[in-house]
């Protein structure tokens, strides 16, 4: 069975430019989360979806961040425009639901650098 | 909002020690997980507890969900170099609605073996 797939691996991108990231889930999962992982530290999630919906984005900073899950399956992530501090890992996964003891299944990331 | 504390940051051993590992948390969590990050990759689940007091052993590793449901412990035994890594603690409310899949993630224990 695949994992998440997610792309590009790596971004270098100056600060003010925008920057667009992919997450393919494991098919049939219906709950996609999006994560940053700055240096040294743990995961922090960002999104959550189930299907189409957004289920929590309280830790997404709405002012710059955005994404979307247009058909339940793939999802994007985009930062407009990009600052220093958002350096990072951004980690995609995904679980079958959104349930008590559903694993979540890591992407390897995207790392972005942002000069 | 919720933290946790992961205990120690970073730990250097030889071959075939044992290690323990432990995370603390403000307040209480009804499921504690822990996970594994090789460089490069996404994290990795390796135990889940669900039960205040739980022993759960997967191989060489063996995790507990603290009776105060504050804290958690994890042991490796006889480690072996493919032992390497990040460790991370997470743990998660699942009160029902929204609050199922929100993970709150240590600072990690960044783990080395020595052959």
């Amino acid at each position: 069975e695949a994992g998440v797939a997610q792309s590009p691996r790596y971004k270098i991108i100056e600060k003010r430019q925008s920057v667009a990231f992919w997450c393919n889930p494991i098919s049939g999962h219906a709950t996609l989360y999006w994560y940053q992982q700055i240096l040294g530290q743990g995961p922090k999630l960002l999104i959550q979806f189930q299907n189409n919906g957004v289920v929590d984005d309280s830790q997404l900073p709405k002012d710059r961040f955005s994404a979307e899950r247009l058909k339940g399956v793939d999802s994007t992530l985009k930062i407009q425009p990009a600052k220093l501090e958002d350096s990072a890992v951004y980690l995609c996964a995904s679980s079958l639901a959104l349930r008590q003891g559903e694993t979540q299944y890591f992407g390897p990331g995207t790392r972005l650098l942002v000069l | 909002g919720q933290q946790l504390n992961q205990s120690p940051q970073s730990m250097f051993i030889q071959e075939g020690e044992d290690v323990s590992m432990n995370c603390t948390s403000s307040s209480i969590f009804n499921t504690w997980l822990w996970y594994k990050q090789e460089p490069g990759e996404g994290p990795v689940l390796l135990i889940a507890l669900y039960k205040a007091g739980e022993l759960t052993s997967n191989g060489r590793l063996t995790a507990q969900f603290g009776i105060t449901r504050k804290d958690s412990f994890l042991n490796i035994s006889a480690s072996i170099p493919s032992d390497v890594g990040i460790y991370f603690c997470a743990g998660s409310l699942n009160a029902g609605g929204t609050s199922y899949g929100k993970l709150t993630f240590g600072q990690g224990t960044i783990l080395t073996v020595h052959p």
